[in-house]
């Protein structure tokens, strides 16, 4: 059964950081990885789609990373700002395409 | 067109009550999703409709019943709900390749009082 963790849990930082937040899923065998942003009681908002034949993807101040035989993913956030706060979260599919597996979370506050 | 539209953001139900979540996208995705989400954890899935029919139950109790009319449209049915069924119900849905981001909606919170 994919199990996947996120670390840090919580992050604070001032703004103009750049940041790295980590993903990690025990079962290779992935059909792709997505990352999540979600604001507090809101849905989730797309950020990054990494399918597996690929290494990273990027979106502005976002780049998405994806090591499958290692099983993990990294978020980097260039120049934080404090409309970042929010919770993110990654999502594993698997090889059947039917369901995604979701970490719990990295809680980001950017500080202005 | 990237929109999941969920309707009514807000609902409180009584245990007795019988109510329906609606959920509807035009982006032609013959996936679509039910999850939970309870307060500060993950989304957790519910069912998964492929092709207007229902390929995963993830065990959920009988007092939801899912309904997928049609390509774009995904019910949940509510039934003789309990206070701990109160949480976020995100509907999503993606195609069905590889290339399947998956697209959510802002969710129902639900009350059971």
């Amino acid at each position: 059964k994919q199990e996947v963790t996120q670390i840090p849990a919580a992050l604070s930082v001032p703004e103009g950081e750049n940041l790295v937040l980590n993903c990690s899923f025990t079962d290779s065998a992935i059909y792709n990885l997505q990352w999540f942003r979600q604001d507090p009681g809101k849905g989730l908002t797309s950020l990054l789609l990494i399918q597996s034949s690929q290494r990273e993807q990027t979106s502005g101040r976002l780049n998405a990373s994806l090591d499958k035989s290692s099983g993990r993913s990294t978020l980097y956030i260039a120049a934080s700002q404090p409309g970042d706060s929010a919770t993110y979260l990654c999502a594993v599919m698997g090889n059947y395409g039917q369901n995604f597996v979701f970490g719990p979370g990295t809680r980001l506050s950017v500080l202005p | 067109d990237t929109e999941v539209t969920q309707t009514p953001k807000h609902l409180v139900m009584g245990m007795t009550n019988k109510k329906s979540l609606k959920c509807e996208q035009h982006m032609g995705h013959r996936a679509m999703y039910w999850y939970k989400q309870k307060a500060k954890k993950p989304p957790e899935l519910m069912f998964v409709y492929s092709y207007e029919k229902l390929s995963i139950n993830e065990s959920v109790p009988s007092r939801f019943s899912p309904e997928c009319p049609n390509s774009s449209l995904l019910n949940l049915h509510l039934h003789a709900l309990q206070p701990e069924d109160s949480a976020l119900y995100l509907c999503a849905s993606s195609l069905l390749t590889q290339r399947a981001e998956a697209f959510f909606g802002q969710g129902t919170r639900l009350t059971v009082v």
